[in-house]
């Protein structure tokens, strides 16, 4: 089964801030590589697929990075509504596991 | 407009079996795969099985092999997850997700959920 890390586990930052979130694999995936954004008591909501393309109605803030074992997410400028809890996950083959997640938290 | 409603949570004692319904509608569902993913109280997204739109192509995680089966019903527009001999960690916020199309692994529609509970 494909590995997966995020770095770091938490953030804390302030409205406007830009942040990176990484994720890293255990085995090379190329660019199968999602990112979730959940809020507290939601479903998650697909941010990125393919490390870098942004789904129909994300915010272009958002932009995603990486092939093979490494990847990122940005946030440039966050507003209030992008504190949340962020997981990358693998779809290169079965099963589809996800990171631990990232927690981005208000300074 | 895409629905997804699970059913079927609720309390079980270990070693016990439950059934996991997810009433699909606003979609051809017969052409998609499909996916159970959970969420313990608390904690992160585990995938825990999907299946092909033709039920050939069938997959779970090592912690529920052997306990859980994933089926479906195409003419009745449902997916199904069949949890036996549960176990206490098998409690968890059970969500089921359709992909997009084209990208089988991309989960970009989601249920909201149904709590499983496994507890003497």
């Amino acid at each position: 089964d494909i590995q997966m890390t995020q770095s770091p586990s938490s953030l804390s930052a302030s409205v406007g801030d830009t942040v990176t979130i990484n994720c890293r694999t255990s085995q090379d995936i190329n660019t199968y590589l999602n990112w979730y954004q959940q809020k507290l008591g939601q479903p998650p909501d697909l941010l990125i697929t393919g490390a870098s393309s942004l789904q129909s109605g994300v915010p272009s803030r958002f932009s995603g990075s990486g092939s093979g074992t490494d990847f990122s997410l940005t946030i440039s400028g966050l507003r209030p509504e992008d504190f949340a809890t962020y997981y990358c996950q693998q779809s290169y083959s079965y099963p589809y596991t996800f990171g631990p997640g990232t927690k981005l938290e208000i300074k | 407009d895409v629905h997804l409603v699970e059913s079927g949570g609720g309390l079980v004692q270990p070693g016990r079996s439950l059934r996991l319904s997810c009433a699909a509608s606003g979609f051809k569902f017969e052409n998609y795969a499909m996916h159970w993913v959970r969420q313990a109280p608390g904690k992160g997204l585990e995938w825990v099985s999907g299946i092909s739109w033709g039920s050939g192509n069938i997959a779970y995680a090592d912690s529920v092999k052997g306990r859980f089966t994933i089926f479906r019903d195409n003419a009745k527009n449902f997916l199904y997850l069949q949890m036996n001999s549960l176990r206490t960690d098998d409690t968890a916020f059970y969500y089921c997700a359709k992909p997009k199309t084209a990208a089988p692994g991309c989960l970009d529609r989601w249920g909201q959920g149904t709590l499983v509970t496994v507890s003497s």
